[in-house]
């Protein structure tokens, strides 16, 4: 079955440390890559994407997220977090040429930030 | 970008009623899409609303619980009918503009509660 994993419900760091948000995908052929965020009480936000080229994507607010075609992978980075990132960050993928372009989702993967 | 407007934002629902759910977008978009996202979890996709013919349903959803309209390729409407508590979640409607290498945009969300 088609599916999309977030290897970290709950992670909790303090400030200036650093992140990685794993997500892996089950299947093969070609995909879109997404990273969105979710901040207490807002909406979904996009936070990058790979569609193709350079695998090492650069988002907003200084994440980054590197596909790694072989590992089915499309892990998430910050090098130093703040409190402002404290959120919900969810992985997904679309698979382009059938499932209709269809987003699926990663569990989730909640982000505490202590100052 | 795509702006959506997503009505009601909310609302406290009877045992056995039905609420429609409306999104409206600001440009044409040739994809739509109707998530589900209860409480503490991830979005599970319900359906595409497909302009001019029947949605298609993922595995778990039907029709009759979840009947969808798309009249244009601007707005959709989803409905939950004959509600139980269990329906209680929040519904976020999701377009594409184009069906590959574009992001999904996500409205605000309607958060249902059902008493």
């Amino acid at each position: 079955a088609q599916s999309v994993s977030q290897h970290n419900h709950h992670v909790i760091l303090s400030e200036a440390a650093s992140l990685e948000l794993g997500c892996n995908y089950s299947y093969g052929g070609t995909v879109n890559l997404f990273w969105y965020v979710q901040y207490p009480g807002q909406h979904l936000q996009l936070l990058l994407k790979y569609f193709s080229g350079d695998p090492l994507v650069k988002g907003i607010k200084g994440f980054e997220a590197e596909f790694i075609k072989s590992k089915f992978s499309f892990n998430l980075r910050k090098p130093s977090v703040q409190w402002s990132d404290t959120a919900e960050y969810f992985c997904a993928v679309k698979r382009l040429y059938n499932q209709g372009g269809k987003l699926i989702f990663g569990q989730g993967t909640e982000l505490s930030v202590k100052p | 970008s795509a702006v959506i407007s997503q009505k009601p934002s909310r609302d406290i629902c009877q045992r056995g009623t039905s609420l429609t759910i409306q999104c409206q977008v600001d440009s044409q978009v040739t994809m739509m899409f109707w998530y589900r996202q209860q409480p503490g979890q991830s979005l599970t996709l319900i359906a595409t609303a497909n302009q001019g013919s029947e949605a298609t349903y993922e595995s778990g959803f039907v029709i009759d619980k979840f009947p969808i309209s798309r009249p244009n390729l601007t707005f959709s409407t989803l409905t939950v009918s004959n509600m139980s508590p269990e329906d209680s979640s929040i519904y976020l409607c999701s377009v594409m503009k184009t069906r590959q290498n574009t992001e999904a945009f996500f409205g605000q969300g309607t958060r249902l509660t059902v008493v």
